[in-house]
């Protein structure tokens, strides 16, 4: 079974859309992720959730919106794409949120492209 | 403000030569360290770690990394590379701040393996 699996693998849509990218984790962690990879391969967080709680908010736009129902998922809308939104979001989880130790495991990537 | 630099964008090696990808690191504090790799189409999988003790660290598929405080580097090493080990590279440094811990990236190293 997939640890922690993002979908739609692939998402093409149009300029002012709205989407969701989904992920859920199933290691029973209790933080999860959202990072945003540019085309440059630059990676960097957006949000971080702890049970259910957000933690981390980098600055992005209020049109990405993240939501946690509970611990193993954390989906991210956005609302009215633009060109720059166009990456791979990558999900991640880890066991605690303040644990140096505890190792991140990254989903397989969504790659959203707007038109 | 604390970073994460990879010099190399791009290296090419030949098959069962040495590897070394570089990775420098501005950080105040003692520094959690880690190597990541990014398969074509995949998300990251942790190569290894450095937390204290040792500073050679042992990781997954033949990889070591030393780190060296005075330079402040965490550089990664294969003595022999395998055509599957294509693929990119990614150098993190932990931030402990306000409670919660963040990776923040390098801009990733492409490696490609020529037969």
């Amino acid at each position: 079974d997939t640890a922690v699996s993002q979908t739609p693998k692939y998402l093409v849509t149009q300029m002012g859309n709205d989407k969701s990218i989904k992920c859920e984790q199933n290691l029973g962690h209790d933080t999860m992720y959202w990072y945003k990879q540019d085309s440059k391969k630059f990676l960097k967080i957006m949000f971080s959730y702890n049970n259910k709680e957000l933690i981390i908010n980098e600055t992005v736009p209020n049109r990405f919106s993240p939501k946690s129902p509970d611990k193993a998922h954390l989906n991210l809308h956005i609302n009215s794409l633009e060109l720059g939104d166009s990456a791979v979001y990558f999900c991640a989880s880890s066991q605690d949120l303040d644990a140096t130790e505890d190792e991140q495991f990254f989903g397989p990537g969504t790659r959203l492209t707007v038109l | 403000a604390q970073s994460v630099t990879q010099p190399d964008i791009h290296i090419t090696v030949s098959e069962g030569a040495s590897l070394e990808l570089r990775c420098n690191y501005s950080y105040g504090a003692t520094p959690y360290l880690f190597w990541y790799v990014q398969s074509p189409g995949q998300g990251l999988q942790l190569l290894l770690k450095y937390f204290s003790g040792d500073t050679l660290v042992q990781g997954i598929k033949g990889f070591e990394a030393e780190f060296k405080r005075s330079q402040s580097s965490f550089n990664l090493r294969k003595p022999s590379v395998h055509w599957s080990d294509a693929a990119e590279y990614f150098c993190a440094v932990d931030l402990f701040s306000g409670g919660y811990n963040k990776l923040i990236f390098g801009a990733g190293t492409r490696l490609a393996v020529h037969p």
